[in-house]
């Protein structure tokens, strides 16, 4: 069984503070790392695919890093906006045996105006 | 949009019943997913096909059945129905199965009484 862990489970942060959270996934047999933003009412979009370690991608305000060696991958929002509500979500996919793209149970994060 | 596709958008039936969920791909998408997210649950992997033909399988139970047809449409049946079975059942798809991101369906919200 794959453990994707996502820390905090929910955040509440007040507009224009930036903020953080956190994603673990196993450190081993790592094949690409997975973001979704998912609001209220919809389905999940993707935000980045991260495949190398020490990528860094960004997409607007908001910017992600990975560490396959130590198994995490940090999800950052600058200068949050109240568009910005919705739960974050990571999935792990491993090289190794079964392809399937697992996913933490997500961050929720409420932007208070 | 995503260009995922499903049907029905609600689904109410009762405990012993068989369902059919169908899911039409973004156009060019070869994979499709299967997940379930049960109340205070996060996204559960059941299945996934690529061209046709299975890849991976998660915590699919043995009365739920997939497929995916020669036009790389996929149906998620699910039989002799439990109350527990009552979740939100998303499909996604992508361009292939490595490191491509998913683009997720509206879901089917399906409730068992």
């Amino acid at each position: 069984i794959l453990n994707v862990e996502q820390s905090p489970q929910s955040l509440h942060v007040q507009e224009g503070d930036s903020t953080n959270f956190t994603c673990s996934f196993p450190s081993s047999n790592f094949y690409a790392l997975h973001w979704y933003r998912w609001e209220t009412a919809k389905s999940p979009e993707a935000l980045f695919v991260m495949t190398l370690n020490g990528d860094e991608k960004k997409k607007g305000r908001i910017s992600a890093t990975l560490n396959t060696k130590e198994g995490y991958s940090y999800l950052y929002i600058k200068g949050s906006q109240p568009e910005d509500s919705a739960t974050y979500l990571c999935a792990f996919r491993s090289n190794f045996g079964n392809e399937k793209l697992t996913f933490g149970t997500g961050t929720r994060l409420t932007i208070i105006p | 949009d995503s260009g995922v596709t499903q049907t029905p958008k609600h689904l109410i039936t009762a405990t012993g019943q068989r369902v059919t969920l169908r899911c039409s791909p973004r156009s060019g998408d070869l994979s499709v997913y299967w997940y379930q997210q049960s109340l205070d649950q996060g996204l559960q992997f059941l299945i996934q096909y690529y061209n046709g033909e299975e890849r991976a399988k998660g915590n699919i139970l043995e009365r739920f059945s997939a497929q995916q047809f020669p036009d790389l449409h996929s149906e998620l049946n699910l039989s002799s129905l439990e109350l527990g079975d009552s979740a939100l059942y998303f499909c996604a798809s992508s361009t292939d199965r490595d490191r491509s991101p998913l683009h997720f369906g509206n879901g089917t919200r399906l409730t068992v009484t």
